[in-house]
């Protein structure tokens, strides 16, 4: 069974800089994993931030940047703010099937 | 404005099932990728299983057997029916649209639109 691994939990201090990371079972993340992250706060949906490795949507923060770092997928946070304190979770694809791994709660303090 | 409006709150007894809808707007429904995902309390997201916009599906294999995904195109509203469920479907259930596509040669996938979940409640 394939498992997707976050850190469970990190914490940052405002304007500080954090890397997240998504790990597969499999093997090394590549690109054909098309990575994607997703930010989720308390009550409401997740939304989408990255695709595809290092994509951003219109809406997507600057300071939100995606890239595959030692293997793994990456997320990283550049001049953190307050309001980026939620939940993040990324997503791999396995051919027809897509994984998400278990999240990465995020406290900025 | 791009929407994916979902059913109401459920509740359900153990073994029964139940059918989320999820209803989309202000995009060609018929041309997109649309995906089930659950979150139980307190926990991460789940992927469940697509239905592409031939009605081809790919379900998760946690899932397999028990879930059936469905598009109707007259009225852009995509199903979810869970059967026979138990205490731990007990979760919010979110529709997502899949954006693909070629972007300066490199192939791209994105769930970019989501439903604002459902609630059901497996309880006796």
């Amino acid at each position: 069974q394939t498992v997707v691994t976050q850190e469970p939990s990190l914490t940052v201090s405002p304007g500080g800089t954090v890397t997240l990371t998504c790990a597969s079972s499999t093997g090394a993340v590549t690109s054909a994993y098309y990575p994607n992250w997703f930010q989720q706060k308390p009550g409401q949906a997740p939304r989408s931030l990255i695709y595809s490795t290092n994509k951003k949507h219109s809406w997507t923060p600057a300071r939100f940047s995606g890239s595959l770092l030692g293997g793994k997928a990456a997320l990283t946070l550049s001049g953190v703010q307050p309001e980026d304190e939620a939940e993040y979770y990324c997503l791999l694809y396995y051919g027809s099937a897509r994984l998400f791994g278990g999240g990465t709660k995020l406290t900025v303090l | 404005q791009v929407h994916l409006v979902q059913s109401g709150a459920e509740v359900k007894k153990p073994g029964a099932s139940v059918k989320v809808s999820c209803k989309a707007s202000g995009f060609t429904f018929s041309s997109y990728s649309l995906h089930w995902v659950r979150q139980a309390p307190g926990q991460g997201l789940e992927w469940m299983g697509i239905i592409n916009p031939s009605s081809t599906t790919s379900y998760a294999q946690k899932f397999q057997g028990r879930v059936t995904m469905t598009r109707d195109t007259s009225t852009n509203t995509l199903y979810m029916d869970l059967s026979s469920l138990r205490s731990e479907d007990t979760a919010v259930y979110y529709c997502a649209r899949e954006s693909s596509g070629d972007l300066n040669f490199s192939y791209y996938y994105t769930m970019d639109v989501w439903g604002q979940g459902t609630t059901v409640t497996v309880s006796s």
